[in-house]
């Protein structure tokens, strides 16, 4: 099975900084990764698909990249509105679907 | 607008079943496949299993298979995971989510339902 692996875990940052969240694949996932967002007690929503496609909704200062077994998420300029935990998500083969372990943005 | 409404949760013992049922609304449910995921108290997000639209194809994460069984009823528009012998660990929030047609990450995402294991 496909393993994904987020880092950090945990993630200090104040508004207005540069961020970026990695996650490695086990294995290739070609581009086949997504990137969800959830806040507390809330329900997680998807960001990013296909590694760098942007949801409809979804504020421009958030951007991913990658390919292969290397991806990260980068949010531009964080906003109030962002602290929140990141998950990246493997969708390689019609069979398994992987999270990652969490990336929790919290407020420096 | 795409709703998915999830029940069924509830405080169960060990080795005791629960069914679980998800209401969609506001897309064609019989084109899309749907899954299930999981969150336990303070965790991570856990894939459990994907059914196809028409149920010609299930899949399932190694933790429930042989436990859990995936269903739907597209007369009724609605998803359905059958949980048996369960155990603590099983307790979570538990989500019903649609994907999209091909390879597809979990584009909407319900509320979710509580499930508790304990006794």
């Amino acid at each position: 099975d496909i393993q994904m692996t987020q880092s950090p875990s945990t993630l200090s940052a104040s508004v207005g900084d540069r961020v970026t969240i990695t996650c490695r694949a086990s294995q290739s996932i070609s581009s086949w990764l997504a990137w969800y967002q959830q806040k507390p007690g809330k329900t997680p929503s998807l960001l990013i698909s296909k590694a760098s496609t942007l949801e409809s909704g979804v504020p421009s200062r958030f951007s991913g990249s990658g390919s292969g077994t290397e991806f990260s998420l980068t949010i531009s300029s964080l906003q109030p509105d962002d602290f929140a935990t990141y998950y990246c998500q493997q969708y390689n083969s019609y069979s398994t679907w992987t999270f990652g372990q969490g990336t929790k943005v919290e407020i420096k | 607008e795409v709703q998915l409404v999830e029940s069924g949760g509830g405080l169960v013992q060990p080795g005791e079943s629960l069914r679980l049922s998800c209401a969609a609304s506001g897309f064609t449910f019989s084109s899309y496949s749907m899954t299930w995921v999981r969150q336990a108290p303070g965790k991570g997000l856990e894939w459990i299993s994907v059914i196809t639209g028409g149920s010609k194809s299930t899949y399932y994460a190694d933790s429930v298979k042989g436990r859990f069984t995936i269903s739907r009823d597209n007369s009724r528009n609605t998803l359905f995971l059958q949980m048996n012998s369960l155990r603590a660990e099983d307790t979570a929030l538990y989500y019903c989510a649609k994907l999209r047609p091909g390879n597809s990450p979990f584009d909407c995402w319900g509320q979710g339902t509580l499930v508790t294991v304990s006794s």
